[in-house]
């Protein structure tokens, strides 16, 4: 079972900031996946990454996946309120994914 | 489309009482997800069904927890009896194939009280 942690465990910042989080294992990905999660709803998948070093943008947020395929940020740029959720990250082997405790980020307006 | 649908959304029971949840994946999807996820915490996989068959069911608490997916389309998730631990939130997902970097599709999930 890959262990994941995730950095920091909350994060508030004001609107119009960026903010960057982290997530880290000791194991190899085959691909790592970052979901947000809003309160009272389940996960929703926001991108998928399985190339080392692989950069992918979904508007203003940029995911970027480490060279080793151990270790994935995410970066906001200029977060709005509608950004605050909870961030997990989830990484996948064969059929199974284990996600990690998850970044709560609140946007203040 | 319709998404993933639980039911209930709440409940609250006290413990050694029993509970049920129900699920009713995206029309097609061959894969089921239960998941388990105390507050703080992120989703812990407990069973894992392609079409009716179990594919891992490694971290259900077998001694307490039963699940099922009769005719490869619905899933019912029961606990009994239930214990203060399994206080949670229960969600329920689907998936096309079940490869692993397949999307999976989330339920708003089922909150459980144990009291």
């Amino acid at each position: 079972t890959q262990l994941l942690e995730q950095s920091p465990q909350f994060l508030s910042i004001q609107e119009g900031e960026n903010l960057t989080v982290y997530c880290n294992s000791s194991s190899v990905f085959s691909s790592l996946q970052w979901y947000r999660q809003e309160p009272g709803e389940g996960p929703v998948l926001l991108v998928t990454v399985v190339t080392g070093g692989e950069v992918k943008k979904l508007k203003r947020l940029t995911f970027q996946f480490g060279d080793a395929r151990k270790d994935s940020s995410l970066h906001i740029t200029a977060a709005q309120p509608g950004d605050t959720g909870l961030y997990l990250c989830a990484a996948s082997n064969d059929y199974k994914l284990s996600f990690g405790a998850g970044t709560t980020v609140t946007v203040r307006a | 489309e319709a998404g993933v649908a639980q039911s209930p959304r709440y409940k609250i029971i006290e413990k050694r009482q029993s509970v049920a949840f129900w699920c009713n994946p995206i029309s097609g999807h061959a894969t089921l997800y239960w998941y388990q996820q105390i507050l703080g915490q992120g989703p812990k996989l407990l069973i894992q069904f392609q079409n009716n068959g179990v594919v891992d069911d490694s971290q259900l608490p077998k001694d307490r927890f039963s699940a099922e997916r009769l005719k490869g389309v619905d899933s019912t998730l029961k606990i009994q009896p239930a214990k203060l631990e399994d206080s949670a939130v229960y969600l329920c997902a689907s998936s096309l194939r079940g490869a692993g970097a397949d999307t999976q599709y989330f339920g708003p999930g089922t909150r459980l009280t144990v009291l």
